[in-house]
């Protein structure tokens, strides 16, 4: 089955600097990675997603990117703010055997320091 | 904006004892889903339901595990026989196509 890496698991920045997030997936036939953000105390919200057929998607101040050759997709976050801070996870999954599960990565703590 | 909703916030069980966890998923979605969270791991899929039935399911989610869509607007999990080690977050999930997956906020099962 699927197997999501991410790295790194805590992240701290400045106020005004970039983020990134990395995730490693294992199946070639994945082809739906989403991004979630999720504060304390709630669920996982769903920021940003990408398909296979797309190398790069952005929404304002936050980008995913993605190789399907050496299978990573990285989350980058410019101009943080005290508020992007929150524990990001990616996911991925495979559609073409009728499967949507997703499948997490474990998780990366993003503190911004004002 | 629409939400996913789950009840109750906080539920604690004795071990042995059967629990039900509610959801109300987004009103004109057709896909639910139940994941959990073991404290310090990952977020692990349990269960996938469209049309009244069961499409997906993993290894977790054996005879112990229930689901049901018991009327128009709610969608529940049951655990029968609860263990120790079936304490975690449990969340559920919803889609008005199989993508994207919108999370409620979750239930965090304590058994005792």
């Amino acid at each position: 089955g699927e197997n999501v890496e991410q790295h790194p698991s805590t992240l701290s920045v400045q106020e005004g600097d970039s983020a990134v997030i990395k995730c490693t997936y294992s199946d070639s036939a994945s082809n739906y990675f989403p991004w979630y953000k999720q504060e304390l105390g709630k669920g996982p919200q769903l920021i940003i997603d990408i398909r296979s057929n797309v190398g790069e998607k952005k929404d304002q101040r936050i980008a995913v990117t993605l190789n399907k050759t050496a299978k990573h997709f990285s989350l980058h976050i410019t101009e943080t703010q005290p508020e992007d801070s929150a524990v990001y996870f990616c996911a991925a999954s495979d559609s073409g055997a009728g499967s949507y599960q997703l499948t997490f990565g474990k998780g990366t703590k993003l503190s911004v320091i004002p | 904006e629409p939400e996913v909703t789950q009840t109750p916030s906080h539920q604690v069980t004795q071990m042995g004892q059967e629990v039900i966890l509610r959801c109300v998923p987004i009103s004109n979605h057709l896909y639910f889903y139940w994941y959990r969270q073991i404290l310090g791991q990952k977020v692990e899929f349990l269960v996938s339901f469209y049309n009244n039935e069961i499409s997906e399911k993993s290894e977790i989610f054996d005879d112990q595990f229930s689901v049901e869509r018991p009327d128009g607007s709610n969608f529940t999990l049951k655990i029968r026989s609860t263990k120790l080690e079936d304490s975690a977050m449990y969340f559920c999930a919803s889609s008005e196509e199989h993508r994207p997956q919108h999370f409620g906020d979750g239930t965090r099962l304590s058994i005792l």
